[in-house]
């Protein structure tokens, strides 16, 4: 199965500022998916990229907010803007490859907003 | 849109002892049905998935799970318990279509006692 390189791993920012979180797949995929996971809680889906057109947002996440790149097939950019507090949390990026029917995970940034 | 329930906000089991962790879904058509793991401070795991054949799958670390399309389940089970099996348990769903997102259940924290 496809392997993805998340970075950072974790991060401490300041409130207003704005923090790019980064996923590499060692191999080519349609669709990656971003997903945010609050303390103790399940994982949320963020948004759909597909490369080349505009990523999706699921209901309560804006692209001013997360904006989302996929310049092509193995790698996307998740972006938390003008972040606040509430914003604490671990997000992932994942994808599914061609063939495999689930779902490749990276390893997860833990950003905290202080 | 595909959705998955995990009754169970924790369960507790002695080691040695048989566990079922509970999942239930919903989705258009047929399902892929995953169980991923998660240990403190640890990304998502794969343990084991459903795309199609025989019901019963068996997964990593000897977890094994039982699709039933009648009852729409697909409870995750191990005949034997082990202290290092505690952890947060998620059951997921995606439809089939390629661009189909994958839905996450509450998750289940499962504590197994010496």
């Amino acid at each position: 199965s496809a392997v993805i390189s998340q970075k950072p791993s974790r991060d401490i920012c300041q409130r207003g500022t704005s923090l790019t979180i980064q996923c590499q797949v060692d191999s080519q995929v349609t669709m990656m998916f971003w997903y945010r996971q609050q303390p103790g809680q399940s994982l949320t889906l963020i948004a759909t990229a597909n490369q080349g057109s505009e990523a999706t947002y699921e209901s309560g996440f804006v692209i001013d907010k997360f904006p989302i790149s996929r310049p092509n097939l193995t790698f996307s950019t998740l972006t938390v803007s003008n972040m606040s507090p509430e914003d604490s949390s671990i997000y992932l990026c994942s994808a599914s490859p061609r063939g495999h029917g689930g779902y490749t995970f990276g390893s997860g940034t833990r950003l905290t907003v202080v | 849109a595909q959705s998955v329930a995990q009754p169970e906000d924790q369960v507790n089991v002695a080691e040695g002892n048989p566990l079922t962790v509970k999942c239930t879904y919903s989705v258009s058509g047929n399902p892929y049905l995953f169980w991923y793991v998660q240990y403190p401070n640890r990304g998502l795991q794969f343990l084991l998935k459903y795309i199609t054949g025989d019901n019963l799958v068996k997964g990593s670390y000897g977890f094994e799970a039982e699709f039933n399309k009648s009852q729409t389940s697909f409870h995750l089970k191990k005949p034997s318990a082990l202290v290092s099996d505690s952890a947060l348990y998620f059951c997921a769903v995606r439809g089939t279509s390629y661009n189909n997102d994958m839905r996450f259940g509450a998750g289940t924290r499962l504590t197994v006692k010496p």
